[in-house]
């Protein structure tokens, strides 16, 4: 079975600049959330989407947004990029709301220059 | 606030020397205790879930347990390929997971 699925894998922009990243949940899955994690520590909670609609947001600038599509794929949106920006993105889904075990993409690193 | 403390920050062990990995957490009504394994640059990858005190569970060398205050990671026997950071994260209430910084584990042959 195909796990959670991220594009892209890496990713390099300057600052100003917009990025989307895009996220597949495990097939059945319809909660995704979305996690910033930056060199020597643990994710941070972005965003999470369950049917569509946000269930929970993070302590991060409004220049941070995301949306859940009908097949319950996931982009998220950063603009006016920071070099503060330049992380690890992971996407995770669960079957349900988060209140349940999480499984985690591979990631898409992003570097800000 | 929730919080979720690991120790130590890193730790290196020889093959076969078991150790344990500590999460210590500050939350208000657990609802989950996760632990994480994560290699370099890739996401995390799932290895337990504990609901309440007192539970265990055991994966190959692994075994995870959790009182009301903390978690442990029994590592028994190590082997090379156990090396990457061990992530432990509490879910409370409505509340999305709160990580620890995790252990990074050394492995030596």
């Amino acid at each position: 079975d195909a796990g959670v699925t991220q594009s892209p894998t890496h990713l390099i922009k300057t600052r100003g600049q917009h990025v989307t990243l895009r996220c597949s949940p495990i097939s059945g899955h319809k909660s995704v959330s979305w996690y910033q994690q930056v060199l020597g520590q643990g994710p941070q909670f972005i965003f999470q989407y369950y049917e569509k609609e946000e269930r929970g947001r993070g302590n991060f600038p409004d220049r941070f947004s995301a949306r859940q599509f009908p097949n319950y794929s996931s982009e998220l949106n950063v603009n006016a990029l920071l070099l503060g920006d330049s992380a690890l993105y992971l996407c995770a889904s669960s079957p349900r709301a988060y209140q349940e075990t999480q499984y985690f993409g591979p990631g898409t690193r992003l570097l800000v220059l | 606030e929730d919080q979720v403390t690991q120790s130590p920050e890193a730790l290196r062990l020889q093959e076969g020397e078991s150790s344990s990995l500590n999460c210590s957490y500050t939350v208000s009504g657990l609802r989950g205790l996760f632990w994480y394994r994560q290699d370099p640059g890739k996401g995390p990858e799932f290895l337990f879930t504990l609901y309440s005190a007192g539970e265990e569970k055991e994966k190959e060398r692994l075994k995870a347990t959790l009182t009301k205050k903390e978690s442990f990671l029994h590592i028994t026997a190590p082997k090379p390929e156990d090396s990457a950071t061990y992530l432990c994260a509490a879910l409370s209430g409505n509340t999305p997971l709160v990580f620890g910084k995790g252990t990074r584990l050394s492995v030596i042959a």
